[in-house]
Order: structure tokens, then sequence, then C-alpha cells
């Protein structure tokens, strides 16, 4: 079956410490897979996805397909990182077509002064 | 920036009426998705529509749902007869032409379905 697990479901920092949002998957084939953020009162945008190795804002994220994880990391936190964290599979992503997108339940990251 | 919009951002409706959800897509997209969160649980894909039909649904879009897009700029979430267990947050998705690589699915605020 097709999952994606976010083990936390809050995760409280101080400003400066390094941050790790975990998210592990469950799929057979090569999935595409991206971190979502929501910050308060605002809608669900892409932070990043695994293929174009980017880093933004600071965050990165490596897919390690032997553990079947893709966590956020990010060496020192802002208080304006704080927001709900999403990860996500895209599963047909290399089948060639548009497929849904298969979300985690979500982390809330509380970064404090 | 273009946006996705929804209206309304907040429906309250008894048990057993039909309600219709709004959505704007980004004018360019072609493809649209539907997904809910009820509160405290996932973000939970429901269906994905393009070319005027519909290319995918879960096992969460049953017959008590549709989708449709009247016009050349809405996309509309019907639910013929809401149950208590539909209240929650819907969130419509839009993203443009497949390419090479992946098109980012823009998200619109959400409607908050309260069934009473």
């Amino acid at each position: 079956a097709q999952r994606v697990t976010q083990p936390e479901k809050l995760l409280s920092v101080f400003k400066g410490a390094p941050v790790e949002l975990k998210c592990n998957y469950s799929y057979s084939g090569s999935p595409e897979l991206f971190w979502y953020v929501q910050y308060s009162r605002q809608r669900l945008q892409l932070l990043l996805r695994h293929i174009s190795r980017e880093s933004i804002k600071g965050f990165t994220a490596d897919l390690n397909k032997g553990e079947t994880s893709f966590h956020l990391k990010k060496p020192f936190a802002q208080e304006e990182d704080s927001a709900m964290y999403y990860c996500a599979l895209n599963p047909a992503f290399y089948g060639g077509s548009q497929g849904n997108l298969i979300f985690g339940k979500g982390t809330k990251l509380s970064v404090k002064p | 920036e273009p946006e996705v919009t929804q209206t309304p951002s907040h429906q309250v409706t008894q048990m057993g009426q039909e309600v219709i959800l709004r959505c704007v897509p980004i004018s360019n997209h072609l493809y649209f998705y539907w997904y809910r969160q009820i509160l405290g649980q996932k973000v939970e894909f429901l269906v994905s529509f393009y070319n005027n039909e519909i290319s995918e649904k879960s096992e969460i879009f049953d017959d008590q749902f549709s989708v449709e897009r009247p016009d050349g700029s809405n996309f509309t979430l019907k639910i013929r007869s809401t149950k208590l267990e539909d209240s929650a947050m819907y969130f419509c998705a839009s993203h443009g032409m497949v390419a090479d690589s992946y098109n980012e699915q823009f998200f619109g605020p959400g409607t908050r379905l309260t069934v009473l």
C-alpha cells in the first residue's frame, strides 16, 4: 500500500537549533516526493521536491531509497519557519501521468525565540 | 502572481442537504484536483479532472460526490446529500501541462464545510 508516515505531530525547537522533520514512505516503485508547508492562515504551498535537489529557505531533503525516507532538514531554525509541514508522495510520476498526491499527517514545527 | 481561489471560505449545512464548493483554478492550468482534510487528520485525495472528465478518484469519492467544470473558469465539487462525516476542509488544486518534469500543484485556501 502507498503510504507516507510522519511520526511526529509536533516538533518544538529553539531559534538557531537544527531541525529534522521525519518522513518515511511505503511504495514499491520510484516515487516523486515533496515537502509542502502551510504557514498560519495560509494555503498549502510547495516547499521542495526531491527531483530538483534544491535548498529552499535553508531547508534540504534527501531521498534515501534504502531507508525509504525523505527527511527535511535545516541547520539553524528561524521563528518564521513555524508552520505545518507535510510530506507527500506522487506515485504516478514516473508512469508518465500526473497522479494524485498522498500526504502524511503533517508535523507542526514550533520555533521558539 | 495568479492563485487558486475557493468560495465560500466556510459553509455550514444541515445533514442531507446538497452543497456545491467552488474553485477557480489558475487560468492556463489543465489538471484539477479536490482534496479534503478532516480535522486532525491527513490531507486526502478525492478526485482529479482533466480534459473535462475524471481521470482518477479515490474510494472516498462515492456516488454522493460529483465534479464539474461548467464553464472555462470554475471547477466545482458537489456533495448530493451531506453526512456528518463530510465535515472537513476541502482543498482545490491545479497545475499546468505535463512537461518533462513534475508540475507543481497549486492549492487554494480551502473551504471549511461543517455539517450539522
